[in-house]
């Protein structure tokens, strides 16, 4: 069974300082990976994806994604830290095959100015 | 702006009443789905439907009962609710729940609070 583990329920960081939001992921094969942002009272958006190829996903809004294979993780990063970024975070898992795609719990991101 | 729409943003409920969560997509999607947020829970999946056909159903309450009259509409009815069962409803779409590849896209989601 496929499962993610998000290890925080909240990160602090100072407005302009690098942010790193963290996942980990167990799948039987080879996992398609999701970030995606929930910001109060909305739904949630999608950020990026790792499918196959480069293991740093670039995506929405100036995050990316490092995908490792051999840690299971793919923690989402943002070199400089914004307050708008203040949001709830999802990291996704896919394993291959028609399952459906299963959600951690989500980190809460805090930027301060 | 989303493509997924979902109708009503807030409702409150008695536990005897009956009412219905609306969602409707514009992206031309043929999987839709019911997830359910609650506070500090991994999001729940609840029901999955593709091309109208119901293909998963996650030990859902019978309390719970979706329906998919087309591919851009889906519903979930509720009746004789539980308080535990205050929580935001998303419904989200895809191409096709067998495109591994593909992302959802989630609508804003239904705060239901049950009484």
């Amino acid at each position: 069974a496929q499962s993610v583990a998000q290890p925080e329920d909240q990160v602090n960081v100072a407005e302009g300082n690098p942010l790193t939001v963290k996942c980990t992921y167990s799948v039987s094969g080879n996992p398609y990976l999701f970030w995606y942002v929930q910001y109060p009272n909305r739904g949630l958006q999608f950020l990026l994806k790792y499918i196959t190829g480069d293991n740093l996903v670039k995506g929405s809004y100036g995050f990316e994604a490092e995908f490792n294979k051999s840690q299971t993780s793919f923690h989402l990063k943002k070199p400089s830290a914004l307050v708008s970024d203040s949001a709830l975070y999802f990291c996704a898992v896919r394993d291959k095959g028609n399952t459906p795609l299963v959600f951690g719990k989500g980190t809460r991101l805090s930027v301060i100015a | 702006e989303t493509g997924v729409t979902q109708t009503p943003r807030h409702l409150v409920m008695g536990m005897t009443n009956k009412k219905s969560l609306k969602c409707e997509q514009h992206l031309g999607h043929n999987a839709m789905y019911w997830y359910k947020q609650s506070a500090k829970k991994p999001l729940e999946l609840m029901f999955v439907y593709n091309f109208k056909e119901q293909t998963e159903n996650n030990s859902v309450p019978s309390r719970f009962s979706p329906e998919c009259p087309n591919s851009s509409h889906l519903f979930l009815h509720l009746h004789t609710l539980q308080p535990e069962d205050s929580a935001l409803y998303l419904c989200a779409s895809s191409q096709e729940p067998g495109l591994e590849s593909g992302e959802l896209f989630f609508g804003e989601g239904s705060r239901l609070t049950v009484l």
